[in-house]
């Protein structure tokens, strides 16, 4: 079965860009959620997508934004980037909605602002 | 609210030596479940257990074991005869609340050959 997969693996941005990380989740897999790991944390929950729709939210402002597609991959799209953005983000699929089975994760997207 | 706390941010063990990972709880629900995930230099999280709140039930799997006390809010968990490839940093996580699943801070494990 294919794990989780993200793109790109390093990213480099400067402040005020727009970025779109990508996950494609794992096979049989329907729920995608994403997080925000910094420097020395644990991964913060930003949301998190179930069919296609957002299936809870995190602390985070309206510039990050995702979307999932039909075959349940997703996109974390984060506007105004800002230097506190740096960080290692990951995205992690799971069946159902049930918030209390395993997830699995990608390798990640390191983000680093300029 | 959800909390997890790892109060251990580093350990380092010689290889063979035994090793417990602390985790300590908050939770207002009645039922939940408890997670380890593992996360070597990779940056990919390993899933490593779920346990429920009505399974107080102590697990052993293979060099791995688990103390569950919910009087205690604890969750620790030990390797055995560690070994290099343990290195890694451990995460314990704590599902429900808006934000879905609420993971410690992390410890991060060296072993040393």
């Amino acid at each position: 079965e294919t794990g989780v997969t993200q793109s790109p693996t390093h990213l480099i941005k400067t402040r005020g860009q727009q970025v779109t990380l990508r996950c494609s989740s794992q096979s049989g897999h329907n729920t995608v959620s994403w997080y925000q790991q910094a420097l020395g944390q644990g991964p913060q929950f930003i949301f998190q997508y179930y069919r296609e729709e957002e299936n809870g939210r995190g602390n985070f402002p309206p510039r990050f934004s995702g979307l999932q597609f039909p075959n349940y991959s997703s996109e974390l799209n984060v506007n105004a980037l800002e230097l506190d953005d740096s960080a290692l983000y990951l995205c992690a699929s799971s069946v159902g909605q049930g918030d209390n089975q395993p997830q699995h994760f990608g390798d990640g997207t390191r983000l680093s602002i300029l | 609210a959800q909390k997890v706390t790892q109060a251990q941010t580093e350990i380092s063990v010689v290889e063979k030596e035994d090793v417990t990972l602390d985790c300590v709880y908050e939770t207002r629900d009645t039922t939940y479940y408890l997670f380890w995930y593992k996360q070597p230099p990779s940056g990919e999280l390993v899933f490593l257990i779920r346990r429920n709140s009505f399974d107080e039930q102590n697990e052993i799997s293979g060099r791995y074991s688990w103390n569950f006390q919910k009087s205690t809010s604890s969750f620790n968990f030990t390797i055995t005869a560690s070994q290099v490839v343990d290195s890694a940093v451990y995460f314990c996580a704590l599902p429900g609340g808006y934000q879905k699943v609420t993971f410690g801070i992390g410890t991060k494990l060296q072993v040393i050959p």
